[in-house]
């Protein structure tokens, strides 16, 4: 156990559905990062927060996707209008020295 | 941009037998250089990092990492492979405030 946790471990939703995944950090990190994994694939850096500030989005983060951090504790990130090839593995992360790991919330979408 | 290259997709060991798992890396700067592992449906757990100092670097369940400057590499090593192993192993390196990984070694350790 890393510390960090994510919620839910696995959503199945249908194509155009809007979700949402939270991930709660260790309290004393102020960097939280989202990732994402597809398979075969390693994780790839979507956005990251310093405190409540989120200082930078990949290109991977269409318009459809937003990440927020308030008061500086939990994150969420929502998809909107869920599209297949959003299936994937979204792992949350926070840093010290090196990065700690959530579980991962594994999206599915028929 | 920083990036990390895994260059085999598999690596099939016998248990008992070393395990070497090889990573190149590419950064501006010095390099703070990352191995993770996998099992499946599961996170990432943090094995050893390498940011100063030693060029060999131990971390957790055994295992040790080889910093090399000249060859910009960072092999992870054990020397007796367990069964329990078996699993996705992913380097990674820091640069601008995030981590890049390579695509992952899948390690198989036969009893």
């Amino acid at each position: 156990d890393t510390g960090v946790s994510q919620d839910p471990r696995h959503k199945i939703t249908k194509r155009g559905q809007n979700v949402t995944f939270r991930c709660d950090p260790i309290s004393e990190h102020n960097r939280l990062y989202w990732y994402r994994q597809t398979l075969g694939q390693g994780p790839e850096f979507l956005t990251y927060f310093q405190n409540e500030a989120q200082l930078e989005k990949s290109r991977l983060l269409s318009d459809r996707f937003s990440a927020e951090r308030p008061k500086g504790s939990f994150s969420t990130l929502e998809i909107q209008r869920t599209e297949q090839g959003d299936s994937a593995m979204y792992l949350c992360a926070t840093s010290a020295a090196e990065a700690f790991f959530g579980q991962g919330t594994r999206l599915t979408v028929v | 941009a920083q990036s990390v290259a895994q260059p085999e997709d598999q690596v099939n060991v016998a248990e008992g037998n070393p395990l070497t798992v090889k990573c190149t890396y590419s950064v501006s700067g010095n390099p703070y250089l990352f191995w993770y592992v996998q099992y499946p449906n599961r996170g990432l757990q943090f094995l050893l990092k390498y940011i100063t100092g030693d060029n060999l670097v131990k971390g957790s369940y055994g295992f040790e990492a080889e910093f090399n400057k000249s060859q910009t590499s960072f092999h992870l090593k054990k020397p007796s492979a367990l069964v329990s192993d078996s699993a996705l192993y992913f380097c990674a390196v820091r640069g601008n405030n995030r981590l890049a990984f390579g695509k992952g070694n899948q390690v198989v350790v036969i009893p």
